[in-house]
C-alpha cells in the first residue's frame, strides 16, 4: 500500500533556530499534501495544504512567513519552522493523497516531535 | 464537511467485541463517512470507509444507519494493540481533498 515517510522523528531545538521537516511518498506521487499540527491531549489541527509547484494554501492563523512549506516535487513536501519557539513545540504531521490507492486515499506520516528548548 | 459527535472514551477488554459510535445528523448525500485511528506517537491509521452500505474489512466493520445520520465502527475482537484514539470523519468526495478531524473516542483496552 501507500507509505508516506516522515523525517526526522523527533527533534529537539534551541529557541530562535529553524527546523526543516520533511514528508516523502514512497511509492506513489501526491500532488497535494498535507501539513497538521497536535498539541498533546489535542486532535489534529490542519496547518496548511501543500501544492506542487505552486504555493502552499494556509489555514487561518497560521502564519506562513513563520511555517514554510514548499512542495518542489511529485514526492516530497517540507515544513520548515523558522525562527522556532517553545510554544511551537507540538507533533506535526504530514498527510498525502494517494489517487492510486482509492477512494480513501488519506496516507499519513508517522509524525515529528519538535521540542524547542 | 459536517461535523460528527463521538464519545470522549470508551473502554473494552480484550477479545471482546467493541463498538464505537459516531453521530453526524447533518450528513449530506455526498459526504463518505471516513474512520482513523491513531496509536500513541503516531500518525493516524486508515481504518474503514462507506457511503450507505455497510463496509468489513480486514480491521474493521463499518454499520451505517438507513438514514446516514450515525454509523458504528466494530472491532470484532479488541487487542491490547487496537489501544488508540479513533476519529470519525465526514469527507465530501465533490469538495476539498483535506480530511478534517474532530476529537475521537479514545480507546482503553484492558487485559
Amino acid at each position: 500500500g501507500a507509505v508516506v515517510s516522515q523525517h526526522p522523528s523527533r527533534v529537539i531545538c534551541k529557541s530562535g533556530t529553524s527546523v526543516k521537516i520533511e514528508c516523502r511518498s514512497l511509492d506513489f506521487q501526491a500532488t497535494t499534501m498535507f501539513w497538521y499540527r497536535q498539541f498533546p491531549k489535542q486532535s489534529l489541527m490542519l496547518m496548511a495544504t501543500s501544492n506542487e509547484g505552486s504555493k502552499a494554501t494556509y489555514e487561518q492563523g497560521v502564519e506562513k512567513d513563520k511555517f514554510l512549506i514548499n512542495h518542489a516535487s511529485l514526492t516530497l513536501s517540507t515544513l520548515t519552522v523558522t525562527s522556532a519557539h517553545p510554544e511551537d513545540s507540538s507533533f506535526y504531521i504530514c498527510s498525502a493523497r494517494d489517487n492510486v490507492g482509492g477512494a480513501h486515499g488519506y496516507t499519513f506520516g508517522s509524525g515529528t516531535r519538535l521540542t524547542v528548548v | 464537511d459536517a461535523k460528527t459527535t463521538q464519545p470522549n472514551s470508551m473502554e473494552s477488554n480484550e477479545e471482546e467485541p467493541v463498538h464505537l459510535p459516531c453521530n453526524h445528523s447533518t450528513i449530506s448525500g455526498t459526504d463518505y463517512i471516513h474512520w482513523y485511528r491513531q496509536l500513541p506517537s503516531q500518525g493516524p491509521e486508515y481504518v474503514i470507509h462507506g457511503l450507505t452500505s455497510n463496509v468489513n474489512n480486514r480491521m474493521a466493520s463499518l454499520a451505517i444507519a438507513e438514514d446516514r445520520k450515525s454509523s458504528t465502527l466494530i472491532l470484532h475482537r479488541a487487542t491490547l494493540r487496537d489501544a488508540a484514539v479513533y476519529y470519525c470523519i465526514l469527507r465530501d468526495r465533490n469538495a476539498g481533498n483535506m480530511l478534517t478531524f474532530g476529537g475521537g473516542t479514545r480507546l482503553m483496552v484492558k487485559p
